[in-house]
């Protein structure tokens, strides 16, 4: 079965510091999100991308956050300056309306 | 809002036992509802799913049933394996084809 990757698996970075999260969706699917989740708490919607923009953010996803498609394949999520509050897993998802796929996610410990 | 609601954990069961973790939710009209699991470091899978009233999602041996006049997707199996020993997630499907999430209930089997 196709799946979405996601690098790295674990960043560690300082407070303070520029981050990006890296995905690869599956070739073909048209709608990308990022979620996240803090340890011990639920999954969190950070972003929807559609058709080359955001379609949809939560009021998580704030000026901090950027989402790209830099390629045409590539789908990147950057927080500019990240606080503590940022340490969660972060989930790329990529899909169609019928399924969604879920990456193995990057673990980000901000320091 | 959208919001679900899922029953806490862990739960804990002996192999074989009858598992049902229990699922509600609050909706505007008739989204799609999903179980999602995620194993011990992995990401998260889709389970089953199921989109409109009175429909049975099933896979692996786990069924929900969507219950309109309840609200509910409760996620049901005969009998758990030691396999089984995830942390099960209950969503609602949003706009953009976003997800909702419960808080996840973490599921022990014990041999």
């Amino acid at each position: 079965e196709p799946e979405v990757t996601q690098t790295p698996s674990h960043q560690v970075t300082q407070m303070g510091q520029e981050v990006i999260l890296r995905c690869v969706p599956i070739s073909n699917h048209l709608y990308f999100y990022w979620y996240r989740q803090i340890l011990g708490q639920k999954v969190e919607f950070l972003v929807s991308f559609y058709n080359n923009e955001i379609s949809e953010k939560s009021e998580i996803f704030d000026d901090q956050f950027s989402v790209e498609r830099p390629d045409g394949s590539n789908f990147t999520l950057k927080i500019r300056s990240t606080k503590l509050e940022d340490s969660a897993m972060y989930f790329c998802t990529s899909g169609t309306n019928e399924k969604l796929f879920f990456g193995s996610g990057t673990q980000l410990s901000v320091l | 809002g959208n919001s679900v609601t899922q029953m806490e954990g862990p739960v804990t069961l002996s192999e074989e036992a009858f598992l049902t973790i229990n699922c509600t939710y609050t909706a505007t009209g008739y989204p799609s509802l999903f179980w999602y699991v995620q194993y011990p470091g992995e990401g998260l899978q889709l389970l089953l799913k199921a989109t409109k009233a009175d429909d049975k999602g099933s896979n692996k041996g786990f069924e929900a049933t969507y219950r309109k006049e309840t609200t509910s997707f409760h996620l049901e199996k005969g009998s758990v394996q030691v396999s089984d020993s995830a942390v099960y997630f209950c969503a609602l499907g949003g706009s953009n084809y976003q997800l909702i999430w419960g808080a996840g209930t973490k599921l022990i089997i014990k041999p």
